[in-house]
């Protein structure tokens, strides 16, 4: 069974950054394919991708938020990390992590399962 | 990024009602558009994948169509644990998701 659970602060001042850290079980970050993405929802909105970062290290940014962001990995911990520089009230959102599953033979790919999602208030 | 654009933004329905949600992309994507569903308060959780391809354990009243830049879910008869939010979700290139479907009881 794969779990993904997403822990780190629930307030931030404006300016600060958040570091988020995914910790899963269930399956490897070193599995060709696989990969673990991190995606927003502010409240009452749309979902928003953020990053991922894959088996090879390979990481991939969104293009609105790349000079703000970092994705890390640690394979021997299952955990993978999420900085945020500068943060403003309006990244106050919902954050999950999710995994990210390559289906064999094609290029396929979808997220799952998702963590449940950490709340982080952005907020002087 | 691959603009993905859902309508309708919400519907209202009954259950035992057949519903369709549409999505559309900014270019053409084959087949790789994924669906969601996120209950109030929960994570999204996975339905279809590959445009039509049923998760495991999702029930067979829901099915995904299309190909190119269109795409429709649709749920052959609402129960009334499908009222909840719907996201499509290219995987052609960098994931982009849909602005979202709200489903509520009419």
């Amino acid at each position: 069974q794969i779990t993904l659970k997403e822990s780190g602060p629930t307030l931030v001042k404006p300016t600060q950054t958040l570091t988020l850290t995914c910790t899963f079980s269930g399956f490897s970050l070193t599995t060709s394919g696989v990969g673990v993405g991190w995606i927003r929802q502010p409240p009452g909105k749309a979902l928003e991708w953020l990053a991922l970062i894959y088996w090879d290290d390979d990481k991939r940014y969104s293009p609105s938020l790349k000079s703000r962001l970092t994705i890390t990995k640690d394979t021997s911990k299952n955990q993978v990390v999420l900085t945020l520089t500068n943060m403003d009230p309006v990244d106050t959102a919902t954050y999950y992590c999710a995994h990210r599953v390559k289906q064999k033979l094609s290029n396929h790919n979808w997220l799952d399962p998702w963590g449940q999602g950490t709340l982080v208030t952005v907020s002087s | 990024d691959i603009q993905m654009t859902q309508s309708p933004s919400s519907l209202s329905a009954s259950v035992g009602d057949r519903v369709t949600i549409a999505c559309r992309a900014g270019q053409s994507i084959g087949n790789y558009l994924n669906w969601y569903q996120q209950r109030p308060g929960k994570a999204p959780q996975l339905l279809i994948f590959a445009a039509s391809s049923l998760q495991t354990g999702v029930p067979s009243r829901f099915s995904g169509s299309g190909s190119g830049t269109d795409f429709t879910l649709t749920i052959s008869s609402l129960q009334p644990e499908d009222f909840a939010s719907y996201y499509c979700q290219q995987s052609y290139s960098n994931p982009t998701f849909g602005q979202g479907t709200k489903l509520e009881i009419k």
